[in-house]
C-alpha cells in the first residue's frame, strides 16, 4: 500500500480564497484524521470518521472549516474563506481501530494564506 | 476531555547520553500510550506504545514505561545517535480520540 496519501502538498493562497486538501486513507483503514499542526498550538484533532461518518469536529475551529468523506477511500477537509491564522500543516491520519490502533499520517499539506 | 503535558519542550544531550521524556495525561479512562518521532519536514510516525495492561515496554535502544496510578509516562532512549535528533511526541488514547503533547525537540550533538 502507498500509504496514506495527501494532496496538495504545498498550497499557496491569498486570504478570502477557498482551500481544498484532499485525503486518500490506507484501504481497509476505517477511521480517518484530520489534524492541524502550527509551532504554537502543536498537532491538534480537528475532526475524525468511523466508518465514513464524523464523530467528533469539536476541534474545527470554527464555521469556515468543513470536512467530508463520502466514501471510505476520499475525505475533504475545506476552509472558506481562508485567513493568514489559517497557515499550518495539515495532515490526514487513518487507522483500523480509532483510538487503539496506530495511526498512519500522510506527509501533510503545507497551506500558507497571504 | 483528555489533556496531556510533555516535558521538556526541548532536550539536548550528548551523543551516547540516555534521554528521558515525560508526559502526564488527566483522563483516568486512557488506555494506549503511542510515542511518535517526527523528523524535521516530515509525518509523524509511531516508534513504540503501551498499554494500560503493562507497566514498561522496551525496543531495542528505546523504552516507556507506564505509571497508571499518578497518571504518567515516560520515553527512555539510551545510547542516543545523532538520528535520534527529531520532535518526539506522546499521546493518549481516552474513548476513541488520540490526543497529543506539545511535543519534544530532541538535539542529540556528536
Amino acid at each position: 500500500d502507498a500509504g496514506v496519501i495527501q494532496s496538495p502538498r504545498h498550497e499557496v493562497t491569498e486570504m478570502g480564497q477557498e482551500v481544498t486538501l484532499r485525503c486518500k486513507p490506507i484501504s481497509g483503514h476505517n477511521s480517518l484524521f484530520w489534524y492541524r499542526q502550527t509551532m504554537m498550538r502543536g498537532l491538534e484533532l480537528l475532526i475524525y470518521f468511523n466508518n465514513n461518518v464524523p464523530i467528533d469536529d469539536s476541534g474545527m475551529p470554527e464555521d469556515r472549516f468543513s470536512a467530508k468523506m463520502p466514501n471510505a477511500s476520499f475525505s475533504t477537509l475545506k476552509i472558506q474563506p481562508s485567513e493568514p491564522r489559517d497557515s499550518a500543516v495539515y495532515f490526514c491520519a487513518s487507522s483500523f481501530q480509532t483510538g487503539t490502533g496506530e495511526l498512519f499520517f500522510g506527509e501533510g499539506s503545507r497551506l500558507t494564506v497571504l | 476531555g483528555e489533556n496531556v503535558e510533555q516535558h521538556p519542550s526541548t532536550l539536548s544531550v550528548q551523543e551516547g547520553d540516555s534521554a528521558v521524556i515525560k508526559c502526564t495525561y488527566s483522563d483516568s479512562a486512557s488506555n494506549y500510550f503511542p510515542w511518535y518521532k517526527q523528523e524535521l519536514g516530515k509525518r509523524p510516525q509511531l516508534i513504540i506504545d503501551i498499554r494500560s495492561n503493562v507497566g514498561e515496554k522496551k525496543d531495542q535502544r528505546i523504552a516507556v514505561t507506564l505509571n497508571k496510578t499518578a497518571k504518567h509516562f515516560s520515553l527512555h532512549i539510551t545510547e542516543t545517535q545523532p538520528e535520534d535528533s527529531a520532535v518526539y511526541f506522546c499521546a493518549a488514547a481516552a474513548g476513541n480520540m488520540l490526543t497529543f503533547g506539545g511535543g519534544t525537540r530532541l538535539m542529540v550533538k556528536p
